[in-house]
């Protein structure tokens, strides 16, 4: 089994439902992020968490919101999906500050 | 504004040759990551330097963190099409409670 899981792998939704990406890690570790990647801007912060009941806002965290439910789990939702959030999502996770990050395989949303 | 640059933005040529990427800042970094990134999975720590001037090697992939701390490159010998994908850069400000700072990449394709 992968050390970071995403599911689902590929999604299309339609603009205003709401959308989970469910991520879960084996690794044991404290911190999990949230990433988006679109071609040109690299990848970009959404949200991130240090421990189950540390959240934090990223550089881009308008339009969704998470949960963390337990060390291994770190779900991000958006309430009211629109086309300008379709995007390659990605979930990562670290052991402590300025450690690698180990990502999972990705979750590529569109919406329509 | 991008606190991390990455030069090139794309880079194409053929099996053999050598080339170098750059990752450059103003500022100062407790640490630097380089990733590589294949289509349709998530990045892959390739290696921390955390030493200004530190050189580390993996087979063909030669990494230098500057002096400064303020900047990185990486340098691919004998390029083979294997090493095809898209490199990036990450930055740890050591600043508690941040993330690592991610440059937007090089896309690098290597041609037999």
């Amino acid at each position: 089994d992968a050390d970071v899981t995403q599911t689902p792998r590929n999604r299309i939704t339609k603009t205003g439902k709401r959308i989970m990406l469910e991520c879960s890690q084996t690794k044991g570790h404290d911190r999990m992020y949230w990433y988006r990647q679109d071609p040109g801007l690299g990848l970009r912060l959404i949200y991130y968490s240090f421990d189950v009941k540390d959240i934090n806002k990223g550089e881009i965290s308008d339009g969704y919101s998470v949960s963390r439910q337990a060390q291994a789990k770190f779900s991000l939702s958006l309430e009211s999906a629109i086309p300008n959030q379709t995007a390659l999502y990605f979930c990562a996770t670290s052991e402590r500050q300025g450690y690698g990050y180990t990502f999972g395989s990705g979750t590529r949303l569109t919406v329509v | 504004t991008q606190l991390l640059e990455q030069s090139p933005q794309f880079l194409s040529i053929q099996e053999g040759e050598n080339l170098t990427v750059y990752c450059n800042s103003s500022s100062v970094f407790s640490s630097l990551q380089w990733y590589r990134q294949e289509p349709g999975e998530g990045p892959v720590l390739l290696v921390t330097v955390v030493t200004g001037g530190e050189v580390k090697k993996l087979k063909r992939l030669t990494f230098q963190f500057g002096d400064a701390r303020k900047d990185s490159s990486l340098h691919i010998t004998a390029a083979q099409p294997g090493d095809t994908g898209l490199y990036l850069c990450a930055g740890d400000l050591n600043q508690a409670g941040t993330a690592l700072i991610f440059g937007k990449g090089t896309t690098l394709s290597v041609s037999s």
